[in-house]
């Protein structure tokens, strides 16, 4: 069945350093990849979102590249604040299918 | 009020008690998810609704009981849970079913079956 696997956490950065995290899918059709954010005591807020291959999903600073020779879609940000401390959902969907990574916490210190 | 609402945001209940979870969206979306969401584990779809009727069932013991009265609530009614049933149960609501449609969640109910 489908699924994605997402880089374990925790991860824990300076501020203003690069961010990566890895996600990866296995589906059988052709699926929307999302990024979702998840703030303390709060649900889940849409990130960024890519429909088809090679397209880029950007949103406050950050990106991910739906790379379907590799079947990734990672997250990236070139400085993170300490504002962006949450937890990072890779997620995707297909006709009446949705799948959700573990998510991965991310810790920004000043 | 906008966006995806819950109530109640805490929930404390014995393995004998009955209680019931609520969710209203105020997006005109016609579909609505219920989803677990467990410490370490990948966030689990349990049901699914798409213009009031039930889509997705994902094996879910049949002591959970969703109700969807119309496309904006969504209910989940409980009964008899087990203590590995707690959890923070989230819903979701999107414009439609589809692999496109991006979710928007509420903040969810924190469960704790004692």
């Amino acid at each position: 069945g489908d699924s994605v696997t997402q880089m374990e956490g925790p991860v824990t950065l300076s501020e203003e350093a690069f961010l990566t995290i890895n996600c990866t899918y296995t589906a059988t059709g052709y699926p929307s990849l999302f990024w979702y954010v998840q703030y303390p005591g709060e649900g889940l807020q849409l990130l960024l979102k890519a429909t088809k291959a090679d397209d880029k999903g950007s949103n406050k600073g950050f990106e991910a590249t739906y790379r379907k020779e590799t079947t990734s879609f990672h997250l990236e940000k070139g400085s993170v604040q300490v504002s962006d401390s949450a937890v990072y959902f890779c997620a995707l969907t297909t006709w009446r299918d949705m799948r959700f990574g573990a998510g991965t916490r991310l810790t920004v210190k000043p | 009020e906008t966006g995806v609402t819950q109530t109640p945001r805490h929930l404390v209940m014995g393995m004998t008690n009955k209680k019931s979870l609520k969710c209203e969206q105020h997006l005109g979306h016609n579909a609505m998810y219920w989803y677990k969401q467990s410490a370490k584990k990948p966030l689990e779809l349990m049901f699914v609704y798409n213009f009031k009727e039930q889509t997705e069932n994902n094996s879910v013991p049949s002591r959970f009981s969703p109700e969807c009265p119309n496309s904006s609530h969504l209910f989940l009614h409980l009964h008899t849970l087990q203590p590995e049933d707690s959890a923070l149960y989230l819903c979701a609501s999107s414009q439609d079913i589809g692999d496109s449609y991006e979710q928007y969640f509420g903040p969810g109910t924190r469960l704790t079956v004692t």
